[in-house]
C-alpha cells in the first residue's frame, strides 16, 4: 500500500519559535495533501489542503500566516507553525492518497507538538 | 461546506454484543464513506469504506451501510471483542470540492468489557 512518512514525531519548543513539520509520500506522488489538527478527545479537524506548486487552500478559522505551507514537488509537503504559543500544542497529522476519483487516504504518523 | 455528525460519543458493550455507530453528512455529493480506528497517540487506521454506488459492505466482524437519501451511513460491529475498545470516527470526502479531503464525524469511544 502507499506510506506517508511524516517527521518529526514529536517537538517540544518555546513559546515564540517556529516549527517545521514535514510530510512525505514514499511511494507515489500527491499533487494534493491535507493537513489535520487533533486536540485531545477531540476528532480531526481540517486545517488546509496543500497544493503542489500553489498556493495552499485553507479552511476557514484557520490563519494562513501562522501556519505556513509549502508543497514544492510531488512527494513532500511541509507545516510551519509560526511563533508558536501553548494553545498551538495539538496532534498534527497530515494525509495523501495516490489519486483518481476514488481514493483511500493515508495518513502520516503524526507529530505531538508541544509549547511551552 | 460539509458537515459529520456522529453518534454516540461514548458506547459501552459487553464483550460479544453488537456495537453500532451513526453518522450523517451534509453534502449530497459526497461519494467516499470510510471509518477510522484511533489508538492514543496513533495516526486513524481505516477499518472499512464504502463508496456511495453500493449501499453495504461486509468485512469479517465490521460492516457499514449506506443510505444516500437520507445521508446516513453505519458501522456495525458484531461480537465484539476487548481489543476493539478504541475511539472510531466516520468521515466523508469527494463531494464538491475534492477528493481525499476528508471531513470527520466527532468520534465515537467504544468500551468493550470482558
Amino acid at each position: 500500500g502507499a506510506v506517508v512518512s511524516q517527521h518529526p514525531s514529536r517537538v517540544i519548543c518555546k513559546s515564540g519559535t517556529s516549527v517545521k513539520i514535514e510530510c512525505r509520500s514514499l511511494d507515489f506522488q500527491a499533487t494534493t495533501m491535507f493537513w489535520y489538527r487533533q486536540f485531545p478527545k477531540q476528532s480531526l479537524m481540517l486545517m488546509a489542503t496543500s497544493n503542489e506548486g500553489s498556493k495552499a487552500t485553507y479552511e476557514q478559522g484557520v490563519e494562513k500566516d501562522k501556519f505556513l505551507i509549502n508543497h514544492a514537488s510531488l512527494t513532500l509537503s511541509t507545516l510551519t507553525v509560526t511563533s508558536a504559543h501553548p494553545e498551538d500544542s495539538s496532534f498534527y497529522i497530515c494525509s495523501a492518497s495516490p489519486g483518481g476519483k476514488y481514493t483511500e487516504a493515508f495518513f502520516g504518523q503524526g507529530t505531538r507538538l508541544t509549547v511551552v | 461546506g460539509e458537515n459529520v455528525e456522529q453518534h454516540p460519543s461514548t458506547l459501552s458493550v459487553q464483550e460479544g454484543d453488537s456495537a453500532v455507530i451513526k453518522c450523517t453528512y451534509s453534502d449530497s455529493a459526497s461519494n467516499y464513506f470510510p471509518w477510522y480506528k484511533q489508538e492514543l497517540g496513533k495516526r486513524p487506521q481505516l477499518i472499512i469504506d464504502i463508496r456511495s454506488n453500493v449501499g453495504e459492505k461486509k468485512d469479517q466482524r465490521i460492516a457499514v451501510t449506506l443510505n444516500k437519501t437520507a445521508k446516513h451511513f453505519s458501522l456495525h460491529i458484531t461480537e465484539t471483542q476487548p481489543e476493539d475498545s478504541a475511539v472510531y470516527f466516520c468521515a466523508a470526502s469527494g463531494g464538491s470540492s475534492n477528493t481525499g479531503k476528508l471531513i470527520f464525524g466527532q468520534g465515537t469511544t467504544l468500551q468493550v468489557k470482558p
